[in-house]
């Protein structure tokens, strides 16, 4: 398996809504990474995780809230958007940890996200 | 803060014509700088990427060149297909606090194969 699949691939959701997007990868990579990308725009780093650990918050609003269970799967919980978060997330994985300064990231589907 | 500058922001060729891409960035310590293809409501897809120790890198009609001493790096792509029409992105690694890594993104160009 090569692939990072991320669920769900399409979310509606209303500024009170509670939802969460899960990512998984099953290449035993050591890195993880959300990404919020906004149409006709280069992906924005949100999360980095490193050997399960948060190793990088780019100061990202507390209504976004990651968690890395385990080295497989990363999450990342959605609490009181605002229609201006709606974008595509993706996630990201790299074989190696984030203190590796050359290391090559692969990116999973995306999880279009629209806030109403 | 680190930045990568890229260009053009749209680029159209004709079929089996050459296409070049640059980017210039701005962190010396930079050491990894790979190029992203991402196609309309797709994944970016890694295509190529160099470390700064070689200063080109061919992968069949992709190529990717550095010149660490001015801080830039471009992509080639040579007898183009339509099936290569998307954004592309360039990227450099630098620090993101403490002794972690991230990449850092061009604001991309848009590839356009015309048949």
């Amino acid at each position: 398996d090569t692939e990072v699949t991320q669920t769900p691939k399409h979310l509606v959701m209303g500024m009170t809504n509670k939802k969460s997007l899960k990512c998984e990868q099953h290449m035993g990579h050591r890195a993880m990474y959300w990404y919020k990308q906004k149409a006709k725009k280069p992906p924005e780093l949100m999360f980095v995780y490193s050997y399960e650990k948060l190793s990088i918050n780019e100061s990202v609003p507390s209504r976004f809230s990651p968690e890395c269970p385990n080295s497989s799967l990363l999450n990342l919980h959605l609490h009181a958007l605002q229609p201006e978060d709606s974008a595509l997330y993706l996630c990201a994985s790299s074989p190696f940890p984030s203190g590796r300064p050359s290391y090559e990231q692969y990116f999973g589907p995306g999880t279009r996200l629209t806030v109403t | 803060g680190e930045n990568v500058e890229q260009h053009p922001s749209t680029l159209s060729v004709q079929e089996g014509d050459s296409a070049v891409i640059k980017c210039t960035y701005s962190d010396s310590a930079s050491n990894y700088f790979p190029w992203y293809k991402q196609e309309l409501g797709k994944r970016p897809q890694l295509i190529i990427d160099i470390r700064s120790n070689v200063g080109e890198k061919k992968d069949q009609r992709i190529a990717v060149t550095l010149n660490k001493t001015a801080k830039h790096f471009s992509l080639h792509i040579t007898e183009t297909q339509p099936e290569d029409s998307a954004v592309y992105f360039c990227a450099a690694s630098v620090r993101g606090g403490g002794s972690n890594y991230k990449l850092t993104f061009g604001k991309g160009t848009l590839l356009t194969v015309n048949p």
